[in-house]
């Protein structure tokens, strides 16, 4: 079982509607949670981070966090085509001093 | 906004050959980290760097690899001898105070090993 996985992709969505990606982890101890877009040939920028069970809001996106299920969401409202891009999901054990990434999902939102 | 920078952007290098990939992090920062993402694959880790000692390391991060952070700016990766599978981009990354912080990654330094 991998560490992080995220749904397959590639998503496609249509400009204006809601882009739903999703992660879950294997290490039920695990505690901080991130979100990170990555456009093609660029290095990756943080979107949101979560630390605790709930929903998190900033401005379009919401991340949102299940530790029972061992799983996180992001959520991009109102899709834009510069949403276009690999998201990815990343995870940190406690007292690990590193954040472990899935694979990540690629979003395209078509004009 | 304070980032992270890499130098070089890029580095050709023939097999067996050493390279240093230098990374200057964000100031204040304490924690520091080298990943690679080979091309169409995932962001890998393989070293993190606290109070200029080794933190943890991946399995990736063998006898070939080592990390210095010489002065008081500089964090490097030194790959020894490199091989063909070396060939990835290479980002280094900082964190503030924490290994649970969200990451600042550099723009990266695509290695290719002929």
């Amino acid at each position: 079982q991998k560490e992080v996985e995220q749904n397959s992709g590639p998503l496609s969505v249509p400009e204006g509607a809601i882009a739903s990606l999703n992660c879950t982890y294997s290490d039920r101890g695990s505690q901080s949670f991130f979100w990170y877009r990555q456009y093609s040939g660029k290095s990756p920028e943080l979107i949101m981070f979560i630390y605790s069970n709930g929903d998190k809001e900033d401005g379009r996106f919401t991340a949102q966090l299940n530790k029972a299920s061992q799983y996180v969401s992001l959520l991009i409202r109102d899709s834009q085509p510069s949403d276009s891009a690999t998201y990815l999901c990343a995870v940190n054990r406690p007292n690990a001093g590193k954040s472990t990434f899935g694979d990540g999902t690629t979003l395209t939102v078509k004009p | 906004e304070p980032e992270v920078t890499q130098t070089p952007s890029h580095q050709v290098t023939q097999m067996g050959q050493e390279v240093i990939l230098r990374c200057v992090p964000i100031s204040n920062h304490l924690y520091f980290y080298w990943y690679r993402q080979i091309l169409g694959q995932k962001v890998e880790f393989l070293v993190s760097f606290y109070n200029n000692e080794i933190s943890e390391k991946s399995e990736i991060f063998d006898d070939q690899f080592s990390v210095e952070r010489p002065d008081g700016s500089n964090f490097t990766l030194k790959i020894r001898s490199t091989k063909l599978e070396d060939s990835a981009m290479y980002f280094c990354a900082s964190s503030a105070v924490s290994a649970n912080e969200k990451l600042f990654f550099g723009s990266g330094t695509q290695l290719s090993v002929l």
